[in-house]
């Protein structure tokens, strides 16, 4: 089975602060995506990579960028957090079209006082 | 207009029960076609894929109408396991990656 790991469960962070949230998959999956979930909006794409040192925006990458600088880790960044950015992030990762939908991490729920 | 649309529930059924959820999406180019299952407080995870002939896993059973830019999913003999939000996802190639996007969700509570 396809894993997708994601560094951390709970993250609290103060406003202002630079904050790295980390996702590994060990399937040698080519794509990679981060997700925010919230509450009446679903999931909503930040960012996703098609290949290593490649990147794209999704529909609300406002607020963050991303780093791919090995196959296997794909990285959210949280420049300055914002209290508007308290979600519960999701990484996910497919090998190819994604005609067989995606594996997701356990998610980070992220608090920003 | 959200590019997946689906009722939000909650939809609250009694054991054994049939339960069908229907599902609608925007952008006519879109490929494939998911239901995620999604528990409280953990990740989605792919319930089924849905084709354009329908299909059926067990009590699952998926369709899918293009012309009316509709998916659908029937769930025969309700458990309490079942209960969970039921997403419906949308599969758009946009030449250098697929993209999901995802409906809100469906909430269903199944009860003795």
């Amino acid at each position: 089975d396809v894993k997708v790991t994601q560094s951390s469960r709970y993250l609290v962070k103060r406003t202002g602060e630079k904050v790295f949230l980390e996702c590994v998959q060990d399937m040698d999956h080519e794509n990679m995506f981060w997700y925010r979930q919230d509450p009446g909006l679903g999931l909503r794409l930040i960012y996703f990579s098609y290949d290593v040192k490649m990147k794209e925006k999704g529909d609300i990458p406002e607020g963050y960028s991303v780093s791919r600088e090995k196959k296997e880790r794909f990285s959210l960044i949280l420049e300055s957090a914002s209290t508007n950015q308290t979600s519960m992030y999701l990484c996910a990762s497919t090998l190819g079209s994604g005609g067989d939908g995606y594996t997701f991490g356990s998610g980070t729920r992220l608090t920003v006082v | 207009r959200k590019e997946v649309e689906q009722d939000p529930g909650p939809f609250n059924v009694p054991e054994g029960a049939t339960v069908a959820f229907n599902c609608t999406y925007s952008n006519s180019a879109s490929q494939s076609f998911f239901w995620y299952r999604q528990d409280c407080r953990k990740e989605p995870k792919l319930l089924m894929s849905v084709y354009s002939s329908g299909n059926e896993d067990g009590r699952f059973t998926a369709q899918l109408n293009r012309a009316s830019q509709y998916i659908s999913l029937l769930i025969r003999d309700s458990k309490l396991s079942d209960s969970a939000t039921y997403l419906c996802v949308v599969n758009l190639n946009t030449g250098t990656a697929s993209k999901l996007t995802f409906g809100t969700g469906t909430r269903l509570q199944v009860t003795l």
